[in-house]
Parts: C-alpha cells; structure tokens; sequence
C-alpha cells in the first residue's frame, strides 16, 4: 500500500541556518503530496502541497518540489527562526487505490535556537 | 478560513469506561475523518466516513469503536470500553470532495488519557 517515510528527527538548528527534511513516498498512480506542521499545543495546518510531478509547493518560505523520479518531497526552508519550532509531517492523498484518506509520515520536530 | 470543531479538548478516564469524541466539521463537507496520535508517534488513520456510512478503517478500527453523524452537524467517535493503550490525541478532519488535490482541515484535536 501506499506510504511515507520521513527522516528521523528530533533536527536542532541555529536561528537562520538552512532546513532540510527529507521525505520519500511510495504510491501507485499520482497522488498529491503535503506537507502539514503542528506547531507546539495545536492542531494540524496544511503548509504546503503539489498535486503533480515537478510542481513547487511553497509557503511562509518553505518550499517542497514534487520529484516522481526520486518519489521525493523534501522540505527546505534557506533561514530558519525561532517560530519555526513544530513537527512536520509529510503526507499523501490519492494514487490509484484514492480511498481519500491521507497518508502521514512520522513527523520530524524541528528545533530552532536563537 | 473555516474551521473544524473538536470537543472537549482534553478527556479523561477509567479503563473500561466509554467515552465519545465530537466533531463538528466544516458546514458543506462530506467527508469525514478521525486520526488518532500516540505521543510522540505517527499521526495514524483510523477511519473514513461519508454518506452516512465508513468508507474505509484502518486495523486500529476494531470493534470497540464506532462512527455516528447524528444530526447534519456532529460526527462522532465512540470508544465503548476503553483500554490503557487508546490514550491518545484524537484528531478529526473532513474534506469536501474525495479529490487528492484537496486538503484536509484538521480540528485542534481531543487529547484522551485512559488510567
């Protein structure tokens, strides 16, 4: 069936240093791909999605290129802050066998110092 | 932007008690979802609901859970004999369409502790 795998965390960063989280997926068909984060105490909030092959999703200065070649989604952000401490979860909807469900990775909290 | 209701946020209860979760989903929604996270863990699918009836549930979904839309407003989730290993935080999420390009809005969730 379909999956996601996320790097393990937890990732501890300096203020302003480059993020990148890795997320690989695996999935018949052409799903959508998510990014979603859960910032301390609250719920899940969409940050970014792509819904084909080599789309860029960005938001708030995250960005995640959809790569089919690699089955990769990788999350990037050039400077981290402070704020940016949460727990990021790659997911995917659809592909050939869409129920509608999303499908979650094991989430990777960020840690930012100042 | 829309928003969908959890309550309560937080629950509490003995092992073997029965408790229900409550939703409100986003007024024109169809889809229905609950999504349980163990702390620490993976955020996990249990179930799927639409047309008053489960389109899909997960392994996790046994017999001592149900799914109720009781009136057009509410979506329930029903634990009827609790066990140590359901505390968890319960989210609920519904969608308008079953599109993958969608997103799904997720409520704020109910953190469940079972003792």
């Amino acid at each position: 069936g379909n999956s996601v795998t996320q790097m393990e965390g937890p990732v501890t960063l300096s203020e302003e240093a480059f993020l990148t989280i890795n997320c690989t997926y695996t999935a018949t068909g052409y799903p959508s791909l998510f990014w979603y984060v859960q910032y301390p105490g609250e719920g899940l909030q969409l940050l970014l999605k792509a819904t084909k092959a080599d789309d860029k999703g960005s938001n708030k200065g995250f960005e995640a290129t959809y790569r089919k070649e690699t089955t990769s989604f990788h999350l990037e952000k050039g400077s981290v802050q402070v704020s940016d401490s949460a727990v990021y979860f790659c997911a995917l909807r659809g592909g050939s066998s869409n129920t509608g469900k999303l499908i979650f990775g094991q989430g990777t909290t960020l840690q930012v110092k100042p | 932007e829309p928003e969908v209701t959890q309550t309560p946020s937080h629950q509490v209860t003995q092992m073997g008690q029965e408790v229900i979760l409550r939703c409100v989903p986003i007024s024109n929604h169809l889809y229905f979802y609950w999504y349980r996270q163990i702390l620490g863990q993976k955020v996990e699918f249990l179930v799927s609901f639409y047309n008053n009836e489960i389109s899909e549930k997960s392994e996790i979904f046994d017999d001592q859970f149900s799914v109720e839309r009781p009136d057009g407003s509410n979506f329930t989730l029903k634990i009827r004999s609790t066990k140590l290993e359901d505390s968890a935080m319960y989210f609920c999420a519904s969608s308008s369409t079953q599109a993958t390009n969608e997103k799904l809005f997720f409520g704020s969730g109910t953190q469940l502790s079972v003792l």
